[in-house]
């Protein structure tokens, strides 16, 4: 079956530098990938996702890429902010389905003053 | 905004005893899920529902069970708790059967003694 690795399990940075999350998945039929955002003591909240048909997607400071020969993915943060300290989650998923979604460990992004 | 409620949001209970788990959605979804939260596990899926009254296992369905009467309310239990369930737990919903973005609650902490 699917398995998603995710690393780092902890990533800190200075605010105003760049995070970057990494992810790899081991079924090639998987081909949507989303990431989600959990701040301390709230729900997870999807962020960006993409799917297998683009190599890279960006939203404002966010941007995820997709190598499908290499089967891993990863989410950029750009110019971080204390708002975004939280735990990241990866996932990956055939698209037919949301029932087969697999999802990271985690990432906990601390960001430094 | 879709709004996904979990009834308790911290509950502490004795081995042995039957606990309950609700969740209700107010934006007619057809998905339900719930997901069981551990550090550095990642989110595990249990149980998902597609429509009422059906039921599907997720990865880890042992020593749990679910019920879905009606459309909006998702039911997670736990038959004999024990201290090994002992985690965070995640309810989810999403429309449709198509891969998306899926809107969780804001979790219930389970504490098994």
């Amino acid at each position: 079956g699917e398995n998603v690795e995710q690393h780092p399990s902890t990533l800190s940075v200075q605010e105003g530098d760049s995070a970057v999350i990494k992810c790899t998945y081991s079924d090639s039929a998987s081909n949507y990938f989303p990431w989600y955002k959990q701040e301390l003591g709230k729900r997870p909240q999807l962020i960006i996702d993409i799917r297998s048909n683009v190599g890279e997607k960006k939203d404002q400071r966010i941007a995820v890429t997709l190598n499908k020969t290499a089967k891993h993915f990863s989410l950029h943060i750009t110019e971080t902010q204390p708002e975004d300290s939280a735990v990241y989650f990866c996932a990956a998923s055939k698209m037919d389905s949301n029932y087969q979604l697999i999802w990271g460990a985690g990432t906990k992004l601390i960001i430094k003053p | 905004d879709v709004k996904v409620t979990q009834s308790s949001r911290y509950l502490v209970k004795r081995t042995g005893e039957k606990v309950f788990l609700e969740c209700v959605q107010d934006m007619d979804h057809e998905n339900m899920f719930w997901y069981r939260q551990d550090p550095g596990l990642g989110l595990r899926l249990i149980y998902f529902s597609y429509d009422v009254k059906m039921k599907e296992k997720g990865d880890i369905p042992e020593g749990y069970s679910v019920s879905r009467e009606k459309k909006e309310r998702f039911s997670l239990i736990l038959e004999s708790a024990s201290t090994n369930q002992t985690s965070m737990y995640l309810c989810a919903s999403t429309p449709g059967q198509r891969t998306g973005e899926l809107f969780f609650g804001e979790g219930s902490r389970l504490t098994v003694l």
